[in-house]
């Protein structure tokens, strides 16, 4: 079956552009998370959804992120005027509701110029 | 509040010898415990998991890890390594509230494995 797809794979932007990282979660799940992963360091919590609401986002870093969700199921994070620290691996995972194991895409790499 | 320590930022290993990834955790209460796998251009895939059941958790290719509370470590091992288990490995422990679950990463483990 159909995993959580991230699009896209691979962004590169220039310093002061917006951009929009989608995801795709896994048919049914009500939960999608959103992870930032620096290199060479784990990932850290963004942001979570259950179901539309944006039940928790203690991890944004700050108002220049933000992440919805409107219907559901698609959810798209967007990043206002970039920053060169905002180069990382974004990665997204869904999962049923309450659910313990999370399932991750692909990520999209973002590099900011 | 949860945080996990990965002891070793590299590991090499023979092929066909054991595997020893360490890991010790912070908790105050009972954790829910996850390995995940991470290789080169693909996603976290999850290896196992401790949820308070057995403390001895058997995950997929072979690998397992015994929550020991007493030593608050959650070690992850595999008795004889195989070319394809070189990755990236973290150790993470949940954050439950809410009923969610916010995930810790540790900051990972390289394992590389040699003929």
């Amino acid at each position: 079956g159909a995993g959580v797809s991230q699009s896209p794979r691979y962004k590169v932007t220039k310093r002061g552009q917006d951009v929009a990282l989608r995801c795709d979660p896994i048919s049914g799940h009500v939960s999608l998370y959103w992870y930032r992963q620096a290199l060479g360091q784990g990932p850290e919590f963004l942001t979570y959804f259950n179901y539309e609401a944006q039940q928790d986002k203690s991890g944004l870093p700050n108002d220049r992120f933000s992440a919805e969700r409107p219907e559901g199921s698609i959810s798209t994070l967007t990043i206002q005027r970039t920053e060169q620290r905002d180069s990382a691996m974004y990665r997204c995972a869904s999962s049923l509701a309450g659910g313990n194991e999370q399932f991750f895409g692909p990520g999209t790499r973002l590099t900011v110029l | 509040a949860q945080s996990v320590t990965q002891l070793d930022s590299h590991v090499s290993v023979s092929e066909g010898t054991p595997v020893l990834l360490r890991c010790n955790y912070s908790s105050s209460y009972s954790p829910s415990l996850f390995w995940y796998v991470q290789h080169p251009n693909k996603g976290l895939q999850l290896l196992l998991k401790y949820t308070s059941a057995a403390t001895l958790v058997k995950g997929i290719n072979g690998f397992e890890a015994e929550f020991k509370k007493s030593e608050t470590s959650f070690h992850l091992t595999k008795p004889s390594a195989h070319m394809s288990d070189a990755a990236e490995y973290f150790c993470v422990v949940s954050a439950s509230s809410g009923g969610y679950n916010k995930l810790i990463f540790g900051a990972g483990t390289r394992l590389a494995v040699h003929p």
